[in-house]
């Protein structure tokens, strides 16, 4: 199957700094990609979709100006937590598609905020 | 809203036991209905899916039926191996067009298959 690669795997951060996290489809053009949380033992919520070339579309409840992410090619999103707080530590997981392909997942990055 | 429930693990199997592994639907439509699996460090995998009632998705022994009637998408197995070892997470996507509409996920079951 198709291949995301999602970067970096774990990343740990102090308090008030920013976190961007990369998503990249390294086989296929991927005209939309979504981006998910995961809290311990619950299920992956949907945070936002994006379209190349366009603005996200941010789901209720999350916040468009500390989670910033920008779709610029068909081949890279990302992801930046800005001022982070502990309360924003989750594991984050991509996935991308292609027209009306199902959908591939990268690895996902685990965030912890200090 | 879409929301998907499946049962709560850790599920802990010996080698070639049979897995059952629930998972109930609530959608306003029609959904598509999809397993993925997530091996250790790895991301997520589509397993197997359907896309109407009564349509049997499999892959790697795995099975699930759409039951319409009952909402439900059940995991199955005759005979698990240690490497399937992983989380299956249930999912559901309203209408055909799935590759343009984002997934709605059960919470995921962790099964621990024991040699």
């Amino acid at each position: 199957g198709a291949v995301v690669s999602q970067h970096p795997s774990r990343v740990i951060c102090k308090s008030g700094t920013s976190v961007k996290i990369e998503c990249r489809s390294l086989d296929f053009q991927a005209t939309t990609m979504f981006w998910y949380r995961q809290f311990p033992k619950q299920s992956l919520m949907l945070m936002a979709t994006s379209n190349e070339g366009s603005k996200a579309t941010y789901e209720q409840g999350v916040e468009k100006d500390k989670f910033l992410i920008n779709h610029a090619s068909l081949t890279l999103s990302t992801l930046t937590v800005t001022s982070a707080h502990p309360e924003d530590s989750s594991f984050y997981i991509c996935s991308a598609t292609f027209m009306n392909t199902e959908a591939f997942f990268g690895q996902g990055t685990r965030l912890t905020v200090v | 809203g879409d929301s998907v429930t499946q049962m709560e693990g850790p599920v802990t199997l010996s080698e070639e036991a049979f897995l059952t592994i629930n998972c109930t639907y609530t959608a306003t439509g029609y959904p598509s209905l999809f397993w993925y699996v997530q091996y250790p460090g790895e991301g997520l995998q589509l397993l197997l899916k359907a896309t109407k009632a009564d349509d049997k998705g499999s892959n790697k022994g795995f099975e699930a039926t759409y039951r319409k009637e009952t909402t439900s998408f059940h995991l199955e197995k005759g005979s698990v191996q240690v490497s399937d070892s992983a989380v299956y997470f249930c999912a559901l996507s309203e209408g055909a067009d799935t590759g343009r509409r984002a997934l709605t996920f059960g919470s995921g079951t962790r099964l621990q298959v024991q040699p």
